[in-house]
């Protein structure tokens, strides 16, 4: 158990909805980071918070928005969902701003139908 | 953008020692090179991570060169349960374009 958590575990959703994915990091974790992982494409960052604030962006699609909250916790959001968007989300923590090993979390398993 | 090639699989049977390298033509000077281990539908776990010569701690050894454009990570004695995909990472965590895992090398261990 890295100590850092996911929820939900598994979403099915529609073309055009919108979900939220959570994430909790291990506890003093300042950064938290987002993957995704299709079967084409591995793992992709997506993008990391600081501390509340937004420090690197990967290939975060526009339809795609995150933020950390004061008490660390993360929330992805994806919104006009197409049938690619299925993968498994993962979310990452580290102490630090740069540097550290980063924790993973189980997952998020996304499915658009 | 340090980029990193691994090979696509590789094969061992279990107590072999198994070497599965990474190149980094385009590492930075600040550059960490650090190797994750998943298993299906898990997250990553983190495995080792170095920044020259060698490093070793309880699963896992890493060789980098002087001219650290590759290193190795080095298995002792493999069982059943090392079956997984190896993902090499090298950067400077925290900046953009950095972040970037290689394709992975899934190996298979056999009885």
């Amino acid at each position: 158990d890295s100590g850092v958590t996911q929820t939900p575990k598994h979403l099915i959703t529609a073309t055009g909805q919108r979900v939220t994915l959570r994430c909790s990091p291990r506890s003093g974790d300042l950064s938290v980071y987002w993957y995704q992982q299709s079967l084409d494409q591995g793992l992709q960052f997506l993008i990391q918070y600081y501390n509340g604030e937004e420090r690197a962006k990967g290939n975060i699609l526009e339809r795609f928005s995150a933020q950390q909250f004061p008490d660390l916790h993360s929330e992805l959001n994806l919104s006009s969902l197409e049938l690619g968007d299925s993968a498994l989300y993962f979310c990452a923590s580290s102490p630090r701003l740069a540097g550290d090993t980063q924790y993973f979390g189980p997952g998020t398993r996304l499915t658009v139908l | 953008l340090a980029k990193t090639t691994q090979p696509i699989s590789m094969d061992s049977y279990e107590g072999q020692e198994v070497n599965i390298t990474c190149s980094h033509n385009n590492i930075a000077t600040n550059d960490y090179i650090t190797w994750y281990q998943q298993f299906p539908s898990q997250g990553p776990r983190f495995i080792i991570q170095g920044y020259k010569t060698k490093v070793t701690n309880e699963v896992a050894s890493l060789f980098i060169p002087a001219d650290r454009k590759s290193s190795t990570l080095s298995l002792p004695r493999v069982s059943l349960s090392d079956t997984a995909v190896y993902y090499c990472l090298v950067g400077l965590l925290g900046n953009t374009d950095k972040l970037i895992f290689g394709t992975g090398t899934r190996l298979q261990v056999f009885p």
